[in-house]
């Protein structure tokens, strides 16, 4: 079983739809959570992090169920612009830092 | 500038060949990573470095992979004897505390 799962998508949407994006993780000591972006033949980017308290940035919501090793991404009115992988992201940590556990991503593409 | 370099950016190997990647991080970051991301997939950890030191080497996937990082700033992924399965991006990361990611190696075996 991999240690971070989304569903892979693709998400096809039209321009202002609400889409949610969900991830399970199966270390329970996991640390920190995250969401990357990744653009087609682009290095993956900090979108936000994710806690338990829920965190919004803009049209951007993301949620953590500890207790169901869920996280959970929502996007409102979304944009062409928002079309990407969207990568769900665990951080173990050892020593001083920690290393970064991805899911294979979620496939978005919003439509016109 | 400012940002993570890696290069090349694309190569071509034939299968059995020696490729070396090279990686540049932010000036003064510690920590290096390097991961490999396959088609599809998302990045897997490769290795690990905390200045100089290689401190988790565990995700390399065999014995033909081989990491260095010696002084400390610029590091090296070297792959001998290519084979097709190591066709992938090839990531580098660097960090003080949240992790950024260079551009990436395009490696594709023939």
């Amino acid at each position: 079983r991999k240690e971070v799962e989304q569903d892979p998508g693709p998400f096809n949407v039209p321009e202002g739809a609400t889409v949610a994006f969900n991830c399970t993780y199966s270390n329970s000591a996991s640390q920190s959570f995250f969401w990357y972006r990744q653009d087609c033949r682009k290095e993956p980017k900090l979108l936000m992090s994710v806690y338990s308290s829920g965190n919004e940035d803009g049209r951007f919501t993301a949620q953590l169920n500890r207790a169901s090793q869920y996280i959970s991404l929502l996007i409102r009115d979304s944009k062409l612009s928002d079309s990407a992988t969207y990568l769900c992201v665990v951080k173990e940590v050892w020593g001083s830092q920690g290393n970064l556990i991805f899911g294979k991503g979620t496939k978005l593409s919003v439509k016109p | 500038g400012a940002g993570v370099s890696q290069s090349p950016r694309y190569k071509v190997a034939k299968r059995g060949q020696d490729v070396a990647l090279r990686c540049d991080p932010i000036s003064g970051h510690v920590s290096l990573f390097w991961y490999q991301q396959a088609l599809g997939q998302g990045p897997e950890f490769l290795t690990y470095f905390q200045n100089e030191a290689q401190l988790d080497k565990s995700g390399l996937p065999s014995d033909r992979f081989f990491a260095e990082r010696p002084e400390g700033s610029v590091s090296t992924l070297k792959i001998q004897r290519t084979q097709q399965e190591d066709s992938a991006v090839y990531l580098c990361a660097s960090s003080l505390g949240r992790k950024f990611f260079g551009p990436g190696t395009r490696l594709t075996v023939l």
